[in-house]
């Protein structure tokens, strides 16, 4: 049963443009939402995340929206650069199971030059 | 600062035997975290430690476990290899807890294949 998921295994996008990686859940009991990246040979890296109580957070070229009445996730990056090309994971947590983080299986992002 | 540190790197197994894998944290960092990583899979939660304590747990088997020493470096072991244990494990700290509330730091992983 997975509680999230990235529907999109790999993303390809022109450089400058806008990426926009997405992510959906099950559980409406979640009310804390991460982005990580990770490069191959890697551990993730800390991109943005998002309470609940918010629908919008910014942070530079990173913006991650959230609809919960779609129970929807999303990742904007603008413009997209080279250094953009990575696995991208939405993780999401709960205060009902101890913020234990619950993870999707990632989205792979090419940003074609 | 020096990052999340992991070792061994690489580790060959053959089924039935043992592993420990260990995780030193970020210096300051009394939030340990450790995370199984399969292909094509996210990463799925295995312990969280506190203070040499385990706060959390994921829905692994008995044959996982972990500790954490008092100088918040941390230990997992697998007992009794089966070849599905063949992954990368992860581990990660932050400075307060839950994990996953706050920022993780990640370390390079362990990737351990069982044969």
């Amino acid at each position: 049963d997975q509680q999230v998921k990235q529907n999109s295994p790999s993303l390809s996008v022109q450089e400058g443009r806008i990426s926009i990686l997405n992510c959906d859940y099950t559980n409406s009991m979640f009310d804390y939402f991460l982005w990580y990246k990770k490069y191959p040979a890697e551990g993730p890296t800390f991109l943005i995340s998002i309470s609940s109580i918010k629908d919008k957070n910014e942070d530079g070229r990173f913006t991650v929206f959230l609809n919960k009445s779609a129970k929807h996730l999303s990742l904007h990056i603008v413009p997209s650069q080279p250094g953009d090309s990575a696995v991208y994971f939405c993780a999401a947590s709960a205060s009902d199971s101890n913020y234990q983080l619950i993870w999707g299986a990632g989205t792979k992002l090419i940003i074609k030059p | 600062k020096a990052g999340v540190t992991q070792t061994p790197r690489y580790l060959i197994k053959t089924r039935g035997q043992q592993v420990t894998l260990s995780c030193s944290p970020i210096s300051g960092h009394r939030s340990v975290s450790w995370y199984q990583q399969t292909p094509g899979q996210g990463l799925q939660f295995l312990f969280e430690y506190f203070s040499e304590t385990q706060r959390n747990k994921g829905n692994f088997p008995g044959r996982f476990s972990g500790r954490q020493f008092s100088n918040s470096r941390s230990e997992m072991n697998v007992s009794t290899l089966e070849l599905g244990d063949s992954a990368l494990y992860l581990c990660a700290s932050s400075f307060r807890r839950p994990a996953g509330y706050n920022e993780q730091f990640f370390g390079p992983g362990t990737r351990l294949t069982v044969l």
